[in-house]
């Protein structure tokens, strides 16, 4: 198994252009998080998907942030228009929807965003 | 949001050494979870010990929860170079299902 996949790894950009995260879970599961780690803040969850359904947005910081996942193998993380301030690694990760007694959860290699 | 705090934030030891890291909720759980997280990569899950356990095993890591004092703590025996990582705790909320809350961290350095 390829594990999770992240694209791109890096990306630099300036002040207000669009940026778009990629990320393919693992085949056969279909629970999905979006994270995003910074020093200050540590890592926060932005927003889940159980089967291909937003459950809980609430950690989305702003309007600027939306998440889409047309199908079980795919999601995407958009920023517009970005800011410097978004600067992270943004962290996909993917798990079984089990019952919710196991929930281990498998982290992408992360996308490392700056904007200038 | 409800969240793990670890203790410490930073550890140093030397090889061989056994470390012990600390974590600390708020709510009630259902289970909780340790995460190693090496630099400049993405998180990797080492342990989930649930809400009715009180000790789980697993090679060098030994992981004890309290529930009364809504802590757990992970031990290291034998600590390698290797193991020097970022280790995080998270929570699953009983409510919530699937949802990991993540603490801070405790960044652990073992030299050689």
């Amino acid at each position: 198994d390829a594990g999770v996949i992240q694209s791109p790894r890096h990306e630099v950009t300036e002040m207000g252009q669009e940026v778009t995260l990629r990320c393919k879970p693992i085949s056969g599961h279909n629970s999905l998080f979006w994270y995003r780690q910074t020093m200050m803040r540590g890592l926060e969850l932005l927003i889940y998907f159980n089967n291909n359904v937003p459950i809980d947005d609430s950690g989305m910081p702003e309007d600027r942030f939306s998440a889409k996942m047309p199908n079980a193998s795919f999601s995407t993380l958009k920023i517009q228009p970005s800011e410097p301030r978004d600067s992270a690694v943004y962290f996909c990760a993917s798990s079984r929807l089990a019952p919710s007694s196991y929930n281990e959860q498998f982290f992408g290699p992360g996308t490392r965003l700056t904007v200038l | 949001s409800q969240q793990g705090e670890e203790d410490p934030q930073a550890l140093s030891i030397q090889e061989g050494e056994n470390a012990t890291m600390n974590c600390s909720y708020k709510t009630s759980i259902n289970n909780l979870q340790w995460y190693r997280q090496n630099s400049g990569r993405g998180l990797v899950h080492l342990i989930l010990i649930r809400s009715n356990e009180r000790e789980k095993h697993s090679g060098r890591l030994r992981v004890t929860l309290d529930t009364s004092k809504k802590s757990s703590s992970l031990l290291i025996t034998a600590s390698r170079a290797a193991d020097t990582a970022s280790y995080f705790c998270a929570t699953v909320l009983n409510q919530a299902g699937t949802a990991l809350i993540f603490g801070k961290g405790t960044t652990l350095s073992v030299s050689s």
